[in-house]
């Protein structure tokens, strides 16, 4: 199993520039997670799924959307990026007990 | 969702035990404590759970108090490798969908 996935690794855009970031787990998981980590602080929740074809906000989802099509991905998108949005981008997906972490996307915003 | 206090940084000897403590005094019954761990910039880890009892794996033991609103996760013996930012959350799925808040977790230094 290859785990949770997280595509791209790193990625630089300009300021309202759209991008969108993909997250995908093997394990058949029915939750899954967006959070963003600022430097020097914890995760933060933007937007979550438990299951296929719903989402929920969470604690930061402005300026962020996402889609759950399939039960095995999970997508951010930005629609308009903003430097505010430079951060480092984790997915993790749960059964729901324990949560798996994909490697994260180091996003900036210039 | 019920929120988690911890010690920003702690320090530990190498080979000794590594004693972390946090505080969730607002805790609902059906609510879960889970630990994770990040080294440097990787994605969290996961260590250990439990709801009421004490809980131990082949990682860390974990107390929970009787009354619940404060837990300490125990590294037995701890490793340079241990170094690590360790995060508390309380999770509850029935009642949350299991969305979770990190903050800002302890910072925790083995020292050789």
């Amino acid at each position: 199993n290859a785990g949770v996935t997280q595509t791209p690794k790193f990625r630089v855009l300009k300021t309202g520039q759209s991008m969108t970031l993909l997250c995908a787990q093997d394990m058949n998981h029915e939750y899954m997670y967006w959070y963003r980590q600022d430097p020097g602080m914890g995760l933060r929740l933007i937007h979550y799924s438990v299951g296929e074809g719903t989402t929920a906000k969470g604690e930061v989802p402005d300026g962020y959307n996402v889609s759950r099509l399939k039960k095995q991905n999970f997508l951010l998108g930005l629609e308009s990026a903003a430097p505010s949005q430079t951060s480092v981008y984790f997915c993790a997906s749960s059964y729901p007990t324990e949560q798996y972490f994909g490697p994260g996307t180091r996003l900036t915003v210039t | 969702d019920a929120k988690t206090t911890q010690p920003p940084s702690m320090d530990c000897a190498e080979g000794r035990a590594a004693n972390l403590p946090c505080n969730h005094s607002t805790i609902s019954g059906n609510e879960y404590v889970y630990w994770y761990r990040q080294i440097h910039s990787q994605g969290p880890q996961y260590i250990i759970h439990g709801l009421k009892n004490n809980e131990t794996n082949e990682m860390a033991s974990l107390i929970i108090t009787e009354d619940r609103k404060s837990s300490t996760l125990i590294l037995p013996h701890a490793t340079l490798r241990d170094t690590a930012v360790y995060y508390c959350i309380v999770l509850g799925f029935n009642t949350n969908a299991g969305k979770s808040t990190f903050g800002d977790g302890t910072t925790l230094t083995v020292k050789p």
